[in-house]
């Protein structure tokens, strides 16, 4: 079945870039919407971006234009970059798939998710 | 942004115990919205979809209702493995927004 796996490093320094891969295994990424989202240490989540399978992307505002997303539909994988990062920056980051039921959208399909901190 | 604000942000219940859970957005959302379930340490799990449709796979005790402005996810008799933190989803505009969770414990 398709699985997703998060991965890049758990620790980044304030102010540099915090950069994550989600790999998507066991079925194709094309045709589908991706999305990350971040869950702040014991706080509730926040939806950061979508791209799909074609490139276009949404971001959300409240990043003030600090992130960036990319696919790479050979390797299977889409990725996340968020600048000049801080210490609020520090959560669990999500990478899910956006599925079309009976023509509502949903997350149907995430991965483990993996913990960034933010510190120097 | 549509805020999303769900009710009660904790709970105490028993095990077999009828819960119901509420989600109010700050403008109409027709009925785009989902719930989802968080355990300890895991991701979320869809649910709800499209405020009333139970995801493939979930258990038929969870259902959830409403339109607009106002929806419900209700457990009509909770089991152990329910004891879980449940979010709703606005998915009728971009940002989405989630609900800030309800923390579902044991009595």
């Amino acid at each position: 079945q398709v699985q997703l796996q998060e991965s890049g490093p758990g620790l980044v320094k304030p102010s540099e870039t915090l950069s994550l891969t989600c790999t998507v295994s066991g079925g194709s990424i094309s045709t589908y919407y991706w999305s990350w989202i971040r869950q702040l240490p014991g706080k509730g989540l926040e939806w950061i971006a979508y791209i799909y399978s074609s490139g276009s992307t949404n971001y959300n505002p409240s990043l003030n234009s600090r992130v960036t997303l990319s696919v790479d539909s050979s390797k299977n994988q889409f990725y996340l970059k968020l600048r000049s990062v801080t210490a609020a920056d520090t959560a669990v980051y999500y990478c899910a798939r956006t599925t079309n039921i009976r023509g509502y959208t949903a997350y149907d399909l995430w991965g483990q998710g993996t913990l960034v901190t933010v510190s120097s | 942004a549509i805020q999303m604000t769900q009710s009660p942000s904790s709970l105490s219940a028993s095990v077999g115990d009828r819960v119901t859970i509420t989600c109010r957005a700050s403008q109409g959302i027709r009925n785009d919205l989902g719930w989802y379930q968080q355990k300890p340490g895991k991701a979320p799990k869809l649910l709800i979809y499209g405020a009333s449709r139970l995801e493939s796979g979930v258990p038929s005790r969870f259902s959830g209702s409403g339109s607009g402005t106002d929806f419900t996810l209700t457990i009509s008799s909770l089991q152990p493995e329910d004891f879980a933190t449940y979010y709703c989803l606005q998915e009728y505009n971009y940002p989405r927004t989630f609900g800030q969770g309800t923390k579902v414990e044991i009595k």
